[in-house]
């Protein structure tokens, strides 16, 4: 089955810095790469999601690149802001969501 | 419209007691989904649903039963619960091609055994 694999565990950075937080797949068949946003005490929320045709997504101050000869796909996070502190998840996909183990991010003031 | 619900938020059970986990989604999905996070392992699918009547095994189905009598509705069941099932439950839900749509979750239950 897929195996993903996320990078760092736990990410501090400054009000205003950039994040970045990466993730690996090992099944060349996924095709699509969706990103959850989780706040304390709730379920994961979609708030962006990337497929196999296209290598760059943005929205706002979020954005998904995808390289799928490397297979590897990012989230970054542009001017953070304190409500972005939160646990991220990537996930991939062949016909069924795996999960990486999670990136708890603190934006610090 | 309230999306996926979950009932209960907390349970405590002791080892080899029994319960089942509520799942209700009001967006006519046909997808339903069951989830357990424990740390450091993110989350990891127990049994799915591709429709009313359906089910199937995820990655981690043992000890756990489900059923989908209604198209709303997707239960997890414990029959003789373990320690090694204290985790975060989360149901998700998508409307249809479950691998690529978009899947909703609900906003947990924690349980703990004892």
């Amino acid at each position: 089955g897929e195996n993903v694999e996320q990078h760092p565990s736990t990410l501090s950075v400054q009000e205003g810095d950039s994040a970045v937080i990466k993730c690996t797949y090992s099944d060349s068949a996924s095709n699509y790469f969706p990103w959850y946003k989780q706040e304390l005490g709730k379920g994961p929320q979609l708030i962006i999601d990337i497929r196999s045709n296209v290598g760059e997504k943005k929205d706002q101050r979020i954005a998904v690149t995808l390289n799928k000869t490397a297979k590897h796909f990012s989230l970054h996070i542009t001017e953070t802001q304190p409500e972005d502190s939160a646990v991220y998840f990537c996930a991939a996909s062949p016909y069924k969501l795996s999960f990486g183990a999670g990136t708890t991010v603190t934006v610090r003031a | 419209n309230a999306g996926v619900t979950q009932t209960p938020k907390f349970r405590v059970l002791k080892t080899g007691q029994s319960m089942t986990l509520l799942c209700a989604q009001d967006m006519n999905h046909e997808y339903m989904y069951w989830y357990r996070q424990d740390p450091g392992m993110g989350l990891r699918l127990i049994h799915y649903s591709v429709g009313e009547g359906t089910t199937a095994k995820g990655e981690v189905p043992d000890g756990y039963n489900v059923s989908r009598l209604k198209k709303q509705n997707f239960l997890l069941g414990l029959e003789s619960a373990a320690p090694s099932q204290t985790s975060v439950y989360f149901c998700a839900s998508s409307y249809s091609r479950g691998s690529t749509d978009t899947q909703y979750f609900g906003p947990g239950t924690r349980l703990t055994v004892l």
